[in-house]
């Protein structure tokens, strides 16, 4: 069974930074695109980043694109997310989740998420 | 990027009935080479993670009830609740993938009428 378990959420002052983590397992990591979508409160869905399987190819939204950086650690099973300059617009869940290919397209699964805060 | 519309925001659909949710994409997301439209469409139930529903614009995926099915091309999609039950109370999304700013609809929430 494919698991995704999100970590390092939190609150943080506006520019702040801080590191989301994803642990992977019940699937060949390696092979599989993976990304971040994030949900403010009571809103809908919004893509942040994507990375392809190996990881040589990195996506972002244009809201974040310049303070945040997508990255992977495959012999650890594990997708991360770095925040930098944080703004109070970016607080939210953040969920990662698996494409079905080494290319990112659908998600699915997605984690539960991590809730970061961006407040003073 | 591509802009994702859907309609209605909400719907309140009657125990048994039809619901019928539709996705307008601002530009088309059917690639000609292969004749695949890169649309997904996910439920989401309060306090968890939005679930797959069909990819392909039309794929269901593996453990999807049967009565939800999704339709169309090019610009415009169409998610089908032949028989509403009442676990189908959610919000649901379209998402594109045709480009690399993939990008979601604003949601519809569905509730029971």
């Amino acid at each position: 069974e494919v698991q995704l378990l999100e970590s390092g959420g939190g609150l943080v002052q506006p520019g702040g930074s801080l590191r989301l983590s994803c642990a992977a397992s019940g699937f060949t990591f390696d092979t599989y695109a993976m990304s971040w979508v994030r949900q403010a409160p009571g809103k809908g869905l919004e893509w942040v980043s994507s990375i392809s399987g190996p990881g040589g190819s990195t996506y972002y939204a244009d809201s974040v694109k310049g303070r945040f950086t997508i990255s992977r650690d495959n012999s650890k099973n594990t997708l991360y997310l770095q925040m930098n300059s944080l703004r109070a617009e970016d607080t939210a869940v953040y969920h990662c989740a698996k494409s079905s290919s080494s290319s990112p397209n659908w998600f699915d699964p997605w984690g539960q998420g991590s809730l970061v805060t961006v407040s003073s | 990027d591509i802009v994702m519309t859907q309609s209605p925001d909400s719907l309140a659909v009657s125990l048994g009935e039809r619901a019928t949710i539709t996705c307008k994409s601002s530009q088309s997301v059917l690639y000609r080479s292969n004749n695949r439209n890169y649309l997904a469409w996910y439920q989401q139930k309060p306090g968890q993670p939005p679930k797959l529903l069909i990819y392909w614009a039309s794929t269901r995926e593996s453990g999807v009830p049967d009565r939800f099915s999704g339709s169309g091309s090019g610009t415009d999609f169409t998610l089908t609740i032949s028989s509403l039950q009442a676990e189908d109370v959610a919000f649901y999304y379209c998402q594109q993938y045709f480009n690399t700013q993939y990008t979601f609809g604003q949601g519809t929430i569905l509730e029971i009428k």
